[in-house]
């Protein structure tokens, strides 16, 4: 099936930096990219959905200047996480699709811890 | 508004015994109703998708039903493993002719025991 790479796996990092994770297809192209974030014993909550080549569309509440996403080509988006704190700290998980596919497949998530 | 709700919140059975996780929604318009399992600290892994002419579809020991008039999912898992403790995401999608909003269920965390 379909692989959906995500990089890295976990990161620590100190608040106020800022940290970017990539989400990459790897034998399809993913015109639309989703990132979600999960805290523990929850369920995956969307932050924002791209599209390859346009601007990405956040969920209300989702601060845009915040959590930057790019999705310069059809196998690549990342969310870069700018000037994190502790509470940005979450599990990120992105999904890809193909067109308007039923299916979604999934990264293996980021572990963001922020000290 | 579009919710799903699953049931029951968490489950603990014994290996090798059968299960039932439900999944109720209020999606509309349905497009599709797709089952995951997420184990801990990993992202989910699809075991099922239904469209809406679809009532039963099976993955190996998993087998998904969709009652498209009642809004009711259930994942069915037969002669459990240990390895099957996850939790179980049910994921409804609304149809849109460009590409549909999905809604996450809070999922379903099972745990089997030896």
């Amino acid at each position: 099936g379909a692989v959906v790479s995500q990089h890295p796996s976990r990161v620590i990092c100190k608040s106020g930096t800022s940290v970017k994770i990539e989400c990459r297809s790897l034998d399809f192209q993913a015109t639309t990219m989703f990132w979600y974030r999960q805290f523990p014993k929850q369920s995956l909550m969307l932050m924002a959905t791209s599209n390859e080549g346009s601007k990405a569309t956040y969920e209300q509440g989702v601060e845009k200047d915040k959590f930057l996403i790019n999705h310069a080509s059809l196998t690549l988006s990342t969310l870069t996480v700018t000037s994190a704190h502790p509470e940005d700290s979450s599990f990120y998980i992105c999904s890809a699709r193909v067109g308007t596919g039923k299916k979604l497949f999934f990264g293996s998530g980021t572990q963001l811890s922020v000290l | 508004k579009n919710q799903v709700e699953q049931s029951p919140q968490s489950l603990i059975i014994l290996e090798g015994k059968n299960c039932t996780l439900q999944c109720n929604y209020t999606v509309s318009p349905f497009s599709n109703l797709r089952w995951y399992k997420q184990d801990t600290g990993r992202g989910p892994v699809s075991l099922t998708i239904m469209t809406f002419s679809e009532n039963t579809k099976s993955n190996g020991r998993y087998t998904a039903t969709l009652d498209a008039d009642t809004k009711q999912s259930s994942l069915h898992i037969t002669a459990s493993q240990l390895s099957d403790s996850a939790s179980y995401i049910c994921v409804v999608t609304q149809y849109n002719t460009n590409a549909g909003k999905s809604t996450f269920g809070d999922g379903t965390t099972l745990t089997v025991k030896p």
